[in-house]
């Protein structure tokens, strides 16, 4: 299966601070590449998805302007969350798609504590 | 608007004991379902695709099985290392979006 990465896995900030998160596949170009989020015991639930060289197009609710999305390269995609405040807390968790088929293949996940 | 639910919520298994765990959906125009496992605080790992009413795939110890409204995930002689939260997802004809299922947390005692 394809592999994909994601830094850090853990973050601890300060409320009011901003929070990079990358996303990268190791072993294939991903066009499209998916951020989602998910709460304890909960499922996931997609904030945006990116497409290399264009806009991400954001799911209704997901503020465009608090989680910044970049996929600047066909193996990376970042998601910026500014401004932190502590409802931010959750499991960023990234995803993508190969091209050859329709699955997708998931990043080990980024658990972020904003204090 | 694609909904997914999944039974049961929670299930707990003695090893050796096998079962099924259910993934219903509604979708206007199905291109894929989905079973993914998770493990807690980690990503999901991709199980099966399964594409059209009466196919089957098998890995193992898992068996996943699709109808035009639900599918099913068995699981044969289960082993503690079975135990995980597993998730269903579907896409339809008219995006690239997965909607995700709440997912069954399975135990699997020894």
């Amino acid at each position: 299966g394809a592999v994909v990465s994601q830094h850090p896995s853990r973050v601890i900030c300060k409320s009011g601070t901003s929070v990079k998160i990358e996303c990268r596949s190791l072993d294939f170009q991903a066009t499209t590449m998916f951020w989602y989020r998910q709460f304890p015991k909960k499922s996931l639930m997609l904030m945006a998805t990116s497409n290399e060289g264009s806009k991400a197009t954001y799911e209704q609710g997901v503020e465009k302007d608090k989680f910044l999305i970049n996929h600047a390269s066909l193996t990376l995609s970042t998601l910026t969350v500014t401004s932190a405040h502590p409802e931010d807390s959750s499991f960023y968790i990234c995803s993508c798609n190969t091209g050859g088929g329709y699955e997708q293949y998931f990043g080990p996940g980024t658990r972020l504590t904003v204090t | 608007e694609d909904q997914v639910t999944q039974s049961p919520e929670a299930l707990r298994l003695q090893e050796g004991e096998s079962s099924s765990l259910n993934c219903s959906y509604t979708v206007s125009g199905l291109r894929g379902l989905f079973w993914y496992r998770q493990d807690p605080g980690k990503g999901p790992e991709f199980l099966f695709t399964l594409y059209s009413a009466g196919e089957e795939k098998e890995k193992e110890r898992l068996k996943a099985t699709l109808t035009k409204k639900e599918s099913f995930l068995h699981i044969t002689a289960p082993k503690p290392e079975d135990s995980a939260t597993y998730l269903c997802a579907v896409q339809d004809n008219y995006g690239q979006n997965f909607v995700f299922g709440p997912g069954t947390r399975l135990s699997v005692l020894p």
